[in-house]
């Protein structure tokens, strides 16, 4: 059973251009959310997502941060116009649909992206 | 959700128990404890979370005073690949609001 894959696992960007990151959560798992880190800080809460809809985006940048998670393929966080503070880890974690997953609030985590911005 | 508080940084010697604490002294009824650790370079990893009773399993065991306002997450027999920075979150679980809030934990380093 794999886990929750993220790619690519390092992204390189110039200023200004677009960053895409994509997450497949685990098998079964509906619900995924979206984390960044900052270096030498800790994880913060963007997005969290159910198949087509935007649940909570409540720690997501106001401009240039978008998600999505269609009803196939993986959730992609998209970051417009990159600047030099978008350079961060950013992690994807899933858990599963129903009052199981709820009533555990367990999440599995990918290995994360690494965006540097030039 | 109710604030924890974790010491910085910890050193265990290889072999032996780490005893990891927690406080969260102003946890509610519905909040569960949970704990998860990141080692270097990776994403988190779930550990444990309980209520109001003590639990074990493969990983760790987790400990919840009686007022729940702290626990102690222990590693029983510590190795070198267990350093990492161990998260305390005290959360209730829902529909709408599902992310974890990660504190700055703290940071175990298993010495040989």
């Amino acid at each position: 059973n794999a886990g929750v894959m993220q790619n690519p696992r390092h992204l390189v960007r110039r200023r200004g251009q677009e960053a895409r990151l994509r997450c497949s959560p685990m098998k079964g798992h509906s619900h995924v959310y979206w984390y960044r880190q900052l270096p030498e800080e800790g994880l913060k809460f963007m997005v969290y997502l159910q198949k087509e809809n935007i649940i909570d985006e409540s720690g997501m940048p106001k401009e240039r941060f978008s998600a999505e998670f269609p009803k196939e393929g993986p959730s992609i966080l998209r970051i417009q116009q990159v600047v030099r503070g978008d350079s961060a880890a950013y992690f994807c974690a899933s858990s599963p649909p129903g009052l199981a997953g709820f009533a555990k609030n367990i999440q599995y985590f990918g290995a994360g992206t690494r965006l540097s911005v030039l | 959700d109710a604030k924890t508080t974790q010491p910085t940084s910890m050193d265990c010697a290889e072999g032996r128990a780490a005893n990891l604490p927690c406080n969260h002294s102003t946890i509610s009824g519905n909040e569960y404890v949970y704990w998860y650790r990141q080692i270097h370079s990776q994403g988190p990893q779930y550990i444990i979370h309980g209520l109001k009773n003590n639990e074990t399993n493969e990983m760790a065991s987790l400990i919840i005073t009686e007022d729940r306002k702290s626990s102690t997450l222990i590693l029983p027999h510590a190795t070198l690949r267990d350093t990492a920075v161990y998260y305390c979150i005290v959360r209730v679980p829902s529909y709408n609001n599902n992310d974890m809030r990660f504190g700055a934990g703290t940071r175990l380093t298993v010495k040989p």
